[in-house]
């Protein structure tokens, strides 16, 4: 069964990028990912789906300023000229056989 | 506009039951793989069902232990999740999801309803 790693917490200045970190277990590194956000009170969103050559394709209205990439067995979540919106929670998912899997999610604070 | 809206929660005691509703409009219901999702208070997002667009296979985390049954009637465009035997671990948002394939547990969830609390207290 895949397993997702985040990191718990994360941080950056208002206007500045991040790089979040999502990394599948030995074994499933190939696995393709999906992006979810989680602001404050609010259902989680959609962001987009991320594939192992670093290819992902975005949910509908998410901006520009999202991308993302990979590398081996990380995905990564880049947001660029951070707004403080984008104060949340972020969640890779990923899917096997007969189960899906969230990572424990990385709480994004924009100072 | 694609929408889900979940229904059914409430408070219930420890051992009691509860249906969840999942009303879906927007998108051609029985094409696509439905889910349970679920977050305790303060923590993270739990997958706990799915079921595929004609609701001949079902999908369960091993952790429920035969207390959930999903289901959907597709003549109303409507999931559903069954709860028996609760818990107070079991207290949480409900969220139910759309996943972008036919089948179940084989793509991403790329729509979300907004949720409904299920609280198990005496």
């Amino acid at each position: 069964q895949p397993v997702l790693t985040q990191s718990s917490s994360a941080s950056a200045s208002l206007g500045s990028s991040v790089k979040l970190t999502c990394t599948l277990n030995s074994g499933h590194s190939s696995y393709i990912i999906a992006w979810h956000q989680q602001q404050p009170g609010k259902a989680p969103r959609y962001l987009m789906k991320l594939e192992r050559s670093g290819s992902y394709n975005k949910g509908s209205g998410v901006p520009d300023r999202f991308s993302g990439s990979s590398s081996g067995a990380d995905r990564y979540l880049t947001i660029s000229n951070l707004q403080s919106e984008d104060e949340a929670d972020y969640y890779c998912e990923t899917w096997d056989s007969n189960t899906q899997v969230f990572g424990g999610g990385t709480k994004l604070t924009v100072l | 506009e694609v929408q889900l809206l979940e229904s059914g929660g409430g408070l219930v005691q420890p051992g009691g039951s509860l249906r969840l509703s999942c009303a879906a409009s927007g998108f051609t219901f029985s094409s696509y793989a439905m889910s349970w999702v679920r977050q305790a208070p303060g923590k993270g997002l739990e997958w706990v069902s799915a079921i595929s667009g004609s609701g001949g296979t079902t999908y369960y985390a091993d952790s429920l232990k035969g207390r959930f049954t999903i289901s959907r009637d597709n003549s109303k465009n409507t999931l559903y999740l069954q709860m028996n035997s609760l818990r107070a671990e079991d207290t949480a948002v409900y969220y139910c999801a759309k996943e972008d394939s036919y089948s179940g547990c084989d793509d991403a969830f790329d729509i979300w309803g907004q949720g409904t609390m299920v609280t198990v207290s005496s």
